[in-house]
């Protein structure tokens, strides 16, 4: 059974830093990695999608990175701002086991004025 | 171009009643998947519909059902709501059934008291 992690539950950090997210899976037979945002009683808004093949991908100042050996991901987010500040989630979609996105509990990150 | 709509927005059940959520996909997109959010946790998969057929379920009973229109918008349905089952309902849609970038909906906020 997949199991995804997410370090650390809670981040705060003054606007402009750089910081990273992390995510751990247990299974390496990934079809994907997809990472969210969600802001408080919202849905999820996806951000990056990463699939088994690629490294890593980027949009604006999101980049995020696959180690799929390791069962490690990264989400860096450069020059934060409070806009930023939300609940990032992470999910895997296993190869192996269908078309079941499995989620960790996110990272509540607070970037302060 | 329209994203994943969902109603109602929020919800209010007494234990022991039955209640219907409803989901309507990105333009474009054929399959749907229900999750449960419960405060606090990441999204639990429920399941998924293709081709208005169940595709794959997860470790929820039989009290939690679905269908899928030939329009491919999706109804959830929960029968003799428990407690527990207050939480964030989200559906989620895709192009295909596995591998392709999934787009989640505002939610449904159901309480069952």
């Amino acid at each position: 059974k997949q199991e995804v992690t997410q370090i650390p539950a809670a981040l705060s950090v003054p606007e402009g830093e750089n910081l990273v997210l992390n995510c751990s899976f247990t299974d390496s037979a990934i079809y994907n990695l997809q990472w969210f945002r969600q802001d408080p009683g919202k849905g999820l808004t996806s951000l990056l999608l990463i699939q088994s093949s690629q490294r890593e991908q980027t949009s604006g100042r999101l980049n995020a990175s696959l180690d799929k050996s390791s069962g490690r991901s990264t989400l860096y987010i450069a020059a934060s701002q409070p806009g930023d500040s939300a609940t990032y989630l992470c999910a895997v979609m296993n190869s192996n086991s269908g078309y079941a996105l499995n989620f960790g509990k996110g990272t509540s990150l607070l970037v302060t004025p | 171009d329209a994203g994943v709509t969902q109603s109602p927005t929020h919800l209010i059940k007494t234990r022991g009643q039955q209640v219907t959520l409803r989901c309507s996909p990105k333009s474009g997109h054929d399959t749907v998947s229900w999750y449960q959010q419960a405060l606090g946790q990441g999204p639990q998969f429920i399941f998924q519909y293709y081709e208005e057929e169940e595709r794959q379920r997860g470790n929820f009973p039989d009290r939690f059902s679905g269908h899928q229109f030939p329009n491919y918008s999706s109804e959830l349905n929960v029968n003799a709501l428990l407690l527990g089952d207050s939480a964030l309902y989200l559906c989620a849609s895709s192009l295909v059934p596995q591998g392709a970038e999934q787009y989640f909906g505002p939610g449904t906020r159901l309480t069952v008291t």
